[in-house]
């Protein structure tokens, strides 16, 4: 039974380049977190998606973040035009259903902006 | 907003020795505390977790206490073992359960 996948593990990019961070949830998890983890930094919220729905995405940057989770395929946290300060850890975490807290994450995906 | 504090950032322990690990919370509506391990390189996976209405977990050799009176909650390791060497974050939610506001992280160093 395979875990949360995200891919790539390590991404570099230019400033001003796309980043695009991919999540397959734990198989019969239809709930979608991402979330943004800053160096010596605890985890901070981003967005929570279910299929073709984002639910709350309170914690995500008004600019240049969007992310999706499409009826077929992962989710994909995209961020656009990449500044210095995007350079972090990415997780993603699925549930099985929502409201009991208990998050499965991914291994994660590190961005580093050049 | 919800604030979560946590206590020690870093943690130097003997092996077989007890950890402890402390964290405060802001937001009296939270009511869902749990505790994440992470080792290097990978995710946080979830080792404990208590609700508001209970008072103290345990699992094996680790505890979980809550004092909602005073907005704090506590992970108790007890005769540890070098593989408990990890970062361990706690963090506080209220009834959405995912939104999960965590502390900065203690690092745990477990030394034979």
């Amino acid at each position: 039974n395979a875990g949360v996948m995200q891919n790539p593990r390590h991404l570099v990019r230019r400033r001003g380049q796309e980043a695009r961070l991919r999540c397959s949830p734990m198989k019969g998890h239809s709930h979608v977190y991402w979330y943004r983890q800053l160096p010596e930094e605890g985890l901070k919220f981003m967005v929570y998606l279910q299929k073709e729905n984002i639910i709350d995405e309170s914690g995500m940057p008004k600019e240049r973040f969007s992310a999706e989770f499409p009826k077929e395929g992962p989710s994909i946290l995209r961020i656009q035009q990449v500044v210095r300060g995007d350079s972090a850890a990415y997780f993603c975490a699925s549930s099985k259903t929502s409201g009991t807290g208990e998050l499965f994450f991914g291994e994660g995906s590190r961005l580093t902006v050049l | 907003g919800e604030n979560v504090e946590q206590h020690p950032s870093t943690l130097s322990v003997q092996e077989g020795d007890s950890a402890v690990i402390k964290c405060t919370y802001s937001d009296s509506a939270s009511n869902y505390f749990p505790w994440y391990k992470q080792e290097l390189g990978k995710g946080p996976q979830l080792i404990i977790d208590i609700r508001s209405n209970v008072g103290e977990k345990k699992d094996q050799r680790i505890a979980v206490t809550l004092n909602k009176t005073a907005k704090h909650f506590s992970l108790h390791i007890t005769e540890t073992q070098p593989e408990d060497s990890a970062v361990y974050f706690c963090a506080a939610s209220t009834n959405s359960g995912y939104a999960l506001n965590f502390g900065k992280g203690t690092s745990l160093l477990v030394t034979p």
